[in-house]
């Protein structure tokens, strides 16, 4: 089945220690997407990819970057996570039409110690 | 700048029986999408329904339903005949003129055995 797929499910970090997190895609989609969410909040849009134009939120801290080598994967690095940084982070992609259904993945769980 | 607004951070409803979730958002665009994703406990967010605002039919997709009021700028769902498997987090979504989805609060949806 195509999907979203998410690595690792669960990522545990130290104060300060960089991380990164992996989303990959068989849905051969132009479009991904990297949502930030804690707890029963609504996603927050860090940044996106169309195609290989990078597209960074305004309010997205410095300290995430983004990486895209090809179509299928795209990488969430934080390079030095802060307590506020622990949540859910959301891989998402889409084909732009008239609309844009986002299909996501199951996330990666951040903790940081 | 557009918004989403779910006034109900919670609801819940008995196992067979019939709840609406409520939307309401505001923009000066007249032509645009509405969607309604559903986030099950530690499942991935997945498309609900999606409504377009040039057409004047309600959305069906099987027991879940939309009342799309354009004039009032309201977009509620209703869930017939709820099941278990229903019980989620409810987000509404707002696909602005980039194609960005602006996300609503979201509801809990507890069903009652």
């Amino acid at each position: 089945d195509a999907m979203v797929i998410q690595n690792p499910r669960y990522q545990v970090t130290q104060f300060g220690k960089p991380v990164t997190l992996s989303c990959s895609q068989t849905l051969n989609h132009n479009v991904m997407y990297w949502y930030q969410q804690k707890s029963s909040q609504a996603p927050k849009l860090l940044f996106h990819y169309y195609d290989k134009d990078f597209n960074n939120e305004a309010d997205t801290p410095d300290n995430f970057q983004s990486r895209r080598p090809n179509t299928s994967f795209c990488f969430l690095d934080i390079r030095s996570p802060g307590l506020g940084d622990a949540a859910m982070y959301l891989c998402a992609t889409s084909r732009v039409s008239s609309y844009n259904e986002q299909f996501f993945g199951p996330g990666t769980r951040l903790t940081v110690l | 700048a557009q918004t989403v607004t779910q006034s109900q951070p919670e609801m819940s409803v008995q196992e067979a029986e019939t709840v609406t979730l409520s939307c309401t958002y505001d923009t000066s665009e007249s032509d645009y999408y509405l969607f309604w994703y559903k986030q099950p406990p530690s499942r991935q967010m997945i498309l609900v329904i999606r409504q377009e605002a040039y057409k004047q039919q309600n959305a069906t997709e099987n027991r879940f339903s939309v009342n799309f009021q354009k004039a009032a700028k309201s977009f509620s769902l209703k869930i017939s005949d709820s099941q278990l498997g229903d019980a989620a987090m409810y987000f509404c979504a707002y696909q602005d003129s980039n194609y960005q989805l602006i996300w609503g609060a979201g509801t809990k949806l507890i069903i009652k055995p």
